[in-house]
């Protein structure tokens, strides 16, 4: 069984505060992605990471991809309240289906 | 190229009625996905598709449950004799291989 899990569940935080929001998996993936969603709306794509120890950044954004291929993690700096949503990992295992984690809803404050 | 498109984005219907939602993925995306999302949790796969082959299926889905993708585009999922606990966001994605996946805006299921 493929486990996916996202910590922490939730944040709260000020504004011009910054956080680390991490996805671990039991198993090897072959690609992560990072997606970002608000209330009744689909996720909308933050990020895609696929090679061992990679970084990227968007903006105040970035995404660390384990060397291992079994976790990932993505900071947030200088959080603006704009930032409040419900971010989800999604990891692409061998057999191709694609899993979500339970999300991180954030909530910046003014 | 317009998107991942979902219809109806809202559907209320009486407990035992059934109900399909259809999603339009993006055009020449081979593979989709339909999920289930409820109240403060992430996406629950339910299905996947590769071109018009349903390849795999979650053992969480029930037998009212069924979804078809006849032509290797547009796919329908069904719900037949909706019960209460049916009520979520049904979300459909689509992606070229392994590239990245885009989420259609959902469709809102409310079951009275």
């Amino acid at each position: 069984t493929q486990l996916l899990e996202q910590s922490p569940q939730f944040l709260s935080i000020q504004e011009g505060e910054n956080l680390t929001v991490y996805c671990n998996s039991s198993s090897v993936f072959s690609s992560l992605q990072w997606y970002r969603q608000e209330p009744g709306e689909g996720p909308v794509l933050l990020v895609t990471v696929v090679t061992g120890g990679e970084v990227k950044k968007l903006k105040r954004l970035t995404f660390q991809f384990g060397d291992a291929r079994k976790d990932s993690s993505l900071h947030i700096t200088a959080a603006q309240p704009g930032d409040t949503g419900l971010y989800l990992c999604a990891v692409t295992y061998n057999n191709n289906d694609m899993r979500f984690g339970a999300g991180t809803r954030l909530t910046v404050k003014p | 190229d317009t998107g991942v498109s979902q219809d109806p984005r809202h559907k209320i219907t009486k407990r035992g009625q059934n109900v399909t939602f259809r999603c339009d993925p993006i055009s020449e995306h081979n593979r989709l996905y339909w999920y289930r999302q409820t109240l403060g949790q992430g996406p629950e796969f339910l299905t996947y598709f590769q071109n018009e082959a349903q390849l795999e299926k979650s053992r969480l889905l029930s037998d009212r449950f069924s979804a078809e993708r006849p032509k290797g585009s547009f796919s329908t999922l069904e719900i037949q004799r909706t019960e209460q606990g049916d009520s979520a966001m049904y979300l459909c994605a689509s992606r070229r291989l392994d590239t990245e996946a885009f989420f259609g805006q959902g469709t809102r299921l409310t079951v009275v």
